[in-house]
């Protein structure tokens, strides 16, 4: 079975840019959900999305934004980029939505660099 | 808000030693998650602990949960040169209704040093 996918793997952007960010669920799997990697903050939640749509939100500004297809495939927005919005972002996916305790399968990753 | 605390967030340890890494966590929860980052990947699960008193082992790791304490441990038996990665622990906490938030610590880097 193929796991999750994430395209691109790696971006550069300006300040000031958006960026769109897809993740692709391991095949039946209907939740997905973001999140951010930085070194000084670790890993934060983003958002999870479930049967298209949006379950929960973290602590981020409202320029971070997604959206589920019904394929279950997920994008991530971030407009008006900052330096700040430089990490590595990660989609989990698993085919019950969050609070089973059922495990989280993660993608790659998408590394996104803003200058 | 919940808090998840890993100790130590850096440890080196020798092939062969034991060790344990240690996932405090500040407000109720009964799941309780482990997984490991290799340096440029992603994460990937190594246990879910569903309930007080859980154990699970696999290899050379063996993973616990107190949830009276909010403790959860990480063991690592006679450890080994490819066991080197950092490692997270993940706590779903209830933010409302029926939706839940995984909340990680700050990652324990371990280097197993041969």
């Amino acid at each position: 079975k193929a796991g999750v996918t994430q395209t691109p793997r790696y971006l550069i952007k300006t300040r000031g840019q958006q960026v769109t960010l897809s993740c692709s669920p391991i095949s039946g799997h209907r939740s997905v959900s973001w999140y951010q990697q930085t070194p000084g903050q670790g890993l934060q939640f983003l958002f999870e999305y479930f049967s298209e749509t949006q379950r929960n939100k973290g602590n981020f500004p409202g320029r971070f934004s997604g959206r589920q297809f019904s394929n279950s495939r997920s994008e991530m927005n971030v407009s008006t980029l900052e330096l700040g919005d430089s990490a590595l972002y990660l989609c989990a996916s698993s085919f019950m939505a969050s609070g089973v305790g059922e495990t989280q399968y993660f993608g790659p990753g998408t590394r996104l660099l803003v200058l | 808000e919940l808090k998840v605390e890993q100790n130590p967030l850096f440890l080196s340890m020798q092939e062969g030693k034991n060790y344990t890494i240690y996932c405090n966590y500040s407000t109720t929860s009964d799941r309780l998650y482990w997984y490991r980052q290799d340096p440029g990947k992603s994460l990937e699960s190594l246990f879910v602990l569903l309930s007080n008193g859980a154990v699970k082992q696999e290899g050379r790791l063996m993973a616990s949960l107190d949830t009276k304490a909010r403790l959860s441990t990480l063991h690592i038996t006679a450890a080994v040169h490819d066991l080197s990665a950092t490692y997270f622990c993940a706590v779903d906490r209830l933010v409302g209704g029926s939706n839940y938030k995984l909340t990680f610590g700050k990652g324990t880097l371990l280097t197993v040093n041969p």
